[in-house]
C-alpha cells in the first residue's frame, strides 16, 4: 500500500531557482497539507486543501504556491528559492468530512537552498 | 490560525508515567484529538485519537475534558525508547475551512 509518496527525498536548489514538489495520495483523502520543519522546531502548516480545486494559506504560506487540480495529488512549487526555505517538507492526508483527523504522512523532503 | 500549546519539554525516568497536555481553545466543533509521535530524521507517527472522556489503546491514553479546550497524552511506564518529540493535532476553523493545525511539541527525553 503505498499511502502518501513525496518526491524527492532530497534536493539542494540555489537561491533564486524554481522547483516543486511532489505529494501523491492514493486513499482518496479529500484533505491534503503542506508542512515544514526547521530544525529542532515543531510542524507548521504552509498550505491546505479540502479538495480538488480548493486551496487555502496556512501559517507559513509566503514563498509557496500549490494547486489541487486532482484529488490524488497536491503538489507545493517554490517560485524563487530562499535560504530561509532550507527545511523539511512533509505532506500529509486525512479524512475532511467526519470527525477523523488522523493524517497520514509522507516520509518527508529535505530541502538545501545555498 | 489559533495557537495549538505544548510544554516545550518534559524529563522522565524509567517506569514512569508520563502525562503530557496540550491547549487547543479554538478545535473545531465536531474534530477529533490526535497525538503523533516524532524521531528524529522520521516523518510523525500515530499514537492514539479522540473525542471525549478517555480512550486507551496499547501503547497510551487520552482524556480529553467535557469542554474539548485542551487534552492530555499519558504514556505509562516509559521506557528509553520513549525519548521523542510528542504532537497533539486538532482540526481548527480560523476563515470558515478546517485546518489541521499542529501543537508546538513536547520534546520528552527519558533517562535510565
Amino acid at each position: 500500500n503505498a499511502g502518501v509518496t513525496q518526491t524527492p527525498k532530497f534536493q539542494v536548489l540555489k537561491t533564486g531557482q524554481s522547483m516543486t514538489l511532489q505529494c501523491a495520495q492514493d486513499m482518496n483523502h479529500e484533505y491534503m497539507s503542506w508542512y515544514r520543519q526547521d530544525p529542532g522546531m515543531g510542524l507548521r502548516l504552509i498550505h491546505y486543501s479540502v479538495g480538488a480545486g480548493i486551496t487555502d494559506q496556512g501559517e507559513v504560506p509566503n514563498g509557496y504556491n500549490v494547486s489541487r487540480s486532482t484529488t490524488e495529488d497536491f503538489p507545493l512549487r517554490l517560485l524563487s528559492a530562499a535560504p530561509s526555505q532550507t527545511s523539511v517538507y512533509f505532506c500529509a492526508s486525512s479524512y475532511y468530512r467526519g470527525p477523523n483527523t488522523e493524517a497520514f504522512f509522507g516520509q518527508g523532503t529535505r530541502l538545501t537552498v545555498v | 490560525l489559533a495557537k495549538t500549546t505544548q510544554p516545550i519539554s518534559m524529563d522522565s525516568y524509567e517506569g514512569q508515567e508520563v502525562n503530557i497536555t496540550c491547549s487547543h481553545n479554538n478545535i473545531a466543533t465536531n474534530d477529533y484529538i490526535t497525538w503523533y509521535q516524532q524521531f528524529p530524521s522520521q516523518g510523525p507517527r500515530f499514537i492514539i485519537q479522540g473525542y471525549k472522556t478517555k480512550v486507551t489503546n496499547e501503547v497510551a491514553s487520552l482524556f480529553i475534558p467535557a469542554d474539548r479546550k485542551s487534552s492530555t497524552l499519558s504514556l505509562p511506564r516509559v521506557s528509553l525508547s520513549d525519548t521523542a518529540v510528542y504532537y497533539c493535532l486538532v482540526g481548527v476553523k480560523d476563515t470558515g475551512r478546517r485546518a489541521l493545525t499542529f501543537g508546538s511539541g513536547t520534546r520528552l527525553q527519558v533517562q535510565p
